[in-house]
């Protein structure tokens, strides 16, 4: 089982809707990631996030470290935001050492 | 400001051959990262830097893969006797000095997509 779980792993959603990708993980962690990753593009950081919520733009990221669960929400989405989503953590007391989720495909339609 | 830059963007090679990839970090950017992109894997950590130094060199795959980064600044990857299973999107990624329990947000590079034939 990867220490870094997302869902879903596919997403198509018309334009306008809202948007919700999810991350687990299994181990303790120090902080959490969320990249974005265009087709053929390079690695964006979004949010670096270690409790609560955190907005920007059409973008909130939200964690509970209880749960081990964080959400990616995406409001009023458009077809630019058809990308790769990933989830990554600092685990193990590592403030540099990222692990990563396998990454959701997120494609909007116009 | 520049951003991390890699070159080359894409490097095909013969099985066997020895390859060199190159990372030029943000200015002043103490941390480097190396990291893998596989199809199908997803993201792995290969090694860090902080400095010239290389903490964690954990994430190396075999002893064919070896990093160096001179003057704090440029870094290159070095895949020695290149096999089909190196194929893969080597990503460089940079951030500010990490100071113990301070954990910063990484900027990646645009990748080396390598082709092993």
């Amino acid at each position: 089982k990867n220490e870094v779980e997302q869902s879903p792993q596919n997403l198509t959603a018309q334009e306008g809707e809202f948007i919700t990708i999810n991350c687990s993980y299994s181990v303790g962690i120090s902080a959490l990631h969320w990249l974005q990753q265009h087709p053929g593009g390079g690695i964006v950081s979004l949010f670096m996030l270690s409790s609560g919520k955190k907005k920007h733009g059409r973008l909130i990221a939200t964690i509970n470290i209880q749960e081990k669960h964080s959400s990616l929400h995406i409001t009023a989405s458009h077809p630019r935001d058809s990308a790769v989503y990933i989830c990554a953590v600092n685990s193990g007391g590592s403030n540099y050492k990222l692990t990563f989720g396998k990454g959701t495909l997120l494609t909007v339609n116009p | 400001g520049a951003g991390v830059s890699q070159s080359p963007s894409n490097k095909v090679t013969e099985k066997g051959k020895d390859v060199e990839l190159r990372c030029d970090p943000i200015s002043g950017h103490t941390a480097l990262y190396w990291y893998r992109q596989s199809l199908g894997q997803g993201l792995e950590f290969l090694i860090y830097f902080q400095g010239n130094s290389a903490p964690d060199k954990s994430g190396l795959p075999s002893d064919r893969f070896s990093a160096e980064r001179t003057g704090g600044s440029v870094s290159t990857l070095t895949i020695q006797r290149t096999q089909q299973e190196d194929s893969a999107v080597y990503l460089c990624a940079s951030s500010p000095f990490l100071a113990g329990g301070h954990y910063n947000e990484q900027f990646f590079g645009p990748g080396t997509r390598l082709t092993v034939l």
